[in-house]
């Protein structure tokens, strides 16, 4: 259907600073939650994910937070590059059917 | 990771024809996948699930006999939007649910842009 006025929240950073894209979920019940990257006209790139029964994952460059009490997810990315600038979404799933439930997006845009 | 490929990319089709878009996983065998679509500016928003060899189950509001799902093989799926009409154009994206339990992810596919005139 129609969606008037939808805007997707956006994060502007210097390149070489750090980022923290935050999410808040929906299900207390979600036993583990993904991080993904899309670019312009590109389907989502997985970045990172992590168990509800941990409370920090690291990669490389990005960190996952999760913090289930208030039901808050966050992505932290260091040094940003021009190359991180794209819409990050977090997704919470179920292991029982592998539903991925999308948030609604953040856009992360790196000033060079 | 994981490898998607969607076919075609992107489609431009008259409104009240049909049109079929390709999923497959090129590097391995999956018995569940998911079909996406995604408005400008939105979230991805789940239409169906479908498993090798069963009927796909969709998703409060997605019409069943709009958007056919079959799920040839544990490489291919197929969409068919039928009878499509402008408010139909979006972008769709499938995906391939790997592994099960704790190291279970999604991997997405490149997508296909609709734009029913």
């Amino acid at each position: 259907g129609e969606s008037v006025g939808l805007h997707l929240p956006t994060l502007s950073v210097q390149e070489g600073d750090n980022s923290i894209i935050n999410c808040a979920y929906s299900n207390s019940a979600s036993d583990y939650f993904i991080w993904y990257k899309q670019e312009s006209g590109k389907g989502p790139q997985f970045i990172i994910d992590i168990r509800s029964n941990m409370d920090k994952r690291q990669g490389q460059r990005v960190t996952v937070l999760l913090n289930k009490t208030v039901k808050h997810l966050s992505l932290q990315i260091a040094a940003t590059q021009p190359g991180d600038s794209a819409v990050y979404f977090c997704a919470e799933g179920l292991n029982q059917g592998g539903k991925l439930i999308f948030g609604q997006g953040t856009e992360l845009s790196v000033k060079p | 990771g994981a490898v998607v490929s969607q076919h075609p990319s992107r489609v431009i089709c008259k409104s009240g024809t049909s049109v079929k878009i390709e999923c497959r996983s090129l590097d391995f065998q999956a018995t569940t996948m998911f079909w996406y679509r995604q408005f400008p500016k939105q979230s991805l928003m789940l239409m169906a699930t479908s498993n090798e060899g069963s009927k796909a189950t969709y998703e409060q509001g997605v019409e069943k006999d709009k958007f056919l799902i079959n799920h040839a093989s544990l490489t291919l799926s197929t969409l068919t939007v039928t009878s499509a009409h402008p408010e139909d154009s979006s972008f769709y994206i499938c995906s391939y649910r790997k592994g099960q339990g704790p190291g279970e992810t999604q991997y997405f596919g490149p997508g296909t842009r609709l734009l029913v005139l």
